[in-house]
């Protein structure tokens, strides 16, 4: 069965530390792989997105790594601001006969404090 | 600016009713999507679309409905509400054709709760 796993479920640091995320899937084959933030009240956004071949992508002070081998990706956030509380959300996308299909994990939920 | 909106925000509906939640995007894309999202699961299809008059069932339909009249609209209508429905509801759009590897581009979102 096609999933996505994200750990931990939630995580707390100090405004200025650095912290990473893990995502675990099993989806084979796939398209690719994107890590989404979500505010509060808000809907997903697109931080980053890793082809197969791709084994890491940088947005600013978030950085994704992926090792399909494996089949294991993580997001590094430095430096962090109060503003990277969110929960993050990692999402493969399985190509399908009419649909590629989007199986997305539970996310992360980080609070950055000051 | 181009932009995706869902009304309303909040809903509070009873069992039984008929609900209709609206999803508007003004970039013109052609698929359109609508996810619930429930504390501890990742977001779940609902239904999709890739074009007007088409519209597919996602992994969770049942007690869902929706129509595709034009490019803009893609409505979500919850023929007989349950108390399992409460949840957020999630509309997104992307561009290209039958769904693509495109960024999806997702609404705020609606709270329905159902008494």
């Amino acid at each position: 069965k096609n999933q996505v796993e994200q750990s931990p479920q939630s995580l707390i640091i100090l405004e200025g530390k650095n912290c990473t995320l893990q995502c675990n899937y099993t989806v084979s084959p796939f398209s690719n792989l994107r890590w989404y933030k979500q505010d509060t009240g808000r809907g997903p956004v697109s931080l980053t997105i890793m082809t197969f071949s791709e084994n890491t992508k940088s947005n600013g002070r978030y950085t994704a790594t992926l090792d399909a081998d494996t089949k294991q990706s993580s997001l590094h956030i430095t430096a962090s601001q109060l503003s990277d509380s969110a929960s993050y959300i990692c999402v493969v996308t399985a190509p399908g006969s009419g649909y590629n299909k989007l199986i997305f994990g539970a996310g992360t939920r980080l609070a950055v404090h000051p | 600016d181009a932009e995706i909106t869902q009304s309303p925000r909040h809903k509070i509906t009873e069992t039984g009713r008929q609900v209709t939640l609206a999803c508007h995007q003004t970039w013109n894309h052609n698929n359109m999507f609508w996810y619930r999202q429930d504390l501890g699961h990742g977001l779940r299809l609902i239904h999709y679309s890739y074009g007007v008059q088409d519209t597919n069932k996602g992994e969770v339909s049942d007690g869902y409905s929706v129509s595709r009249s034009n490019t803009e609209d893609l409505p979500l209508t919850l023929e007989s509400a349950a108390s399992s429905q409460t949840s957020v509801y999630f509309c997104a759009s992307s561009e290209g054709t039958s769904g693509g590897n495109n960024e999806q581009f997702f609404g705020p979102g609606t709270r329905l709760t159902v008494l």
